[in-house]
């Protein structure tokens, strides 16, 4: 099936450092979602994006659906302990599933 | 109280034995879905609904088979569980249509084939 290219698949990263990962696609979608998961926990939403070039924020996050509606970015700035977990992004096309990236751990050292 | 739930949490058992998972949603969303996740390898969706009487393959829908009993309601069965299925599963639901088209997850069902 399709699935997203998601990087990097890990980061460690010092408290404070600045977050940037990624999702590119072979095909273009018109909605781009990220997901945090925390351990023992479902996905829950961060940020979606429903046009190309747009540009979201939610305080420290913020994300943006590339213009050529195959990839998207997602960037945490000042990590905090509590910024730990699995993200996703996730695209669609239409009425399609949501198609989801393999996710990026993100470990902070205090 | 959670808008969608999801029973059991854990559950561990035996090679062959029938298994079914159980999501229920508070929401008022007609889509439903099941995905299993595996380490390293994201979300997968195993089947869909967008209504009672509407049931769709996902990616990995073998060995798997799905009930929507009620709009609020989602059932996976495992007919004869084996332990590549052991994995956490996820229940999640969606709004039908507008710009409100995200989606949310239960907390998810850890299971365990022996």
């Amino acid at each position: 099936g399709q699935q997203l290219n998601q990087s990097p698949q890990s980061m460690f990263i010092q408290e404070g450092e600045d977050v940037s990962m990624n999702c590119t696609s072979s095909s273009i979608f018109n909605t781009w979602l990220w997901y945090k998961q925390d351990p023992g926990e479902g996905p829950v939403l961060l940020i979606a994006l429903y046009k190309a070039g747009e540009l979201t924020s939610n305080g420290r996050l913020t994300a943006q659906f590339g213009i050529t509606r195959k990839d998207s970015f997602l960037n945490i700035s000042a990590s905090i302990p509590s910024d730990v977990g699995i993200y996703f992004c996730a695209g669609q096309l239409g009425n399609t599933p949501l198609v989801f990236g393999k996710g990026t751990r993100l470990s902070v050292i205090a | 109280d959670a808008d969608v739930t999801q029973t059991p949490r854990n559950r561990i058992t035996k090679t062959g034995k029938r298994i079914m998972l159980e999501c229920s949603q508070t929401k008022g969303h007609d889509r439903m879905y099941w995905y299993r996740q595996d380490p390293g390898l994201g979300l997968r969706l195993i089947y869909y609904s967008f209504d009672v009487k509407d049931i769709n393959k996902g990616e990995i829908s073998d060995g798997y088979s799905v009930s929507r009993q009620a709009q609020a309601k989602f059932s996976l069965s495992l007919e004869s569980a084996i332990p590549n299925q052991t994995a956490l599963y996820f229940c999640a639901t969606r709004p039908a249509g507008g710009n409100t088209d995200t989606q949310y997850f239960g907390p998810g069902t850890r299971l365990t084939v022996l």
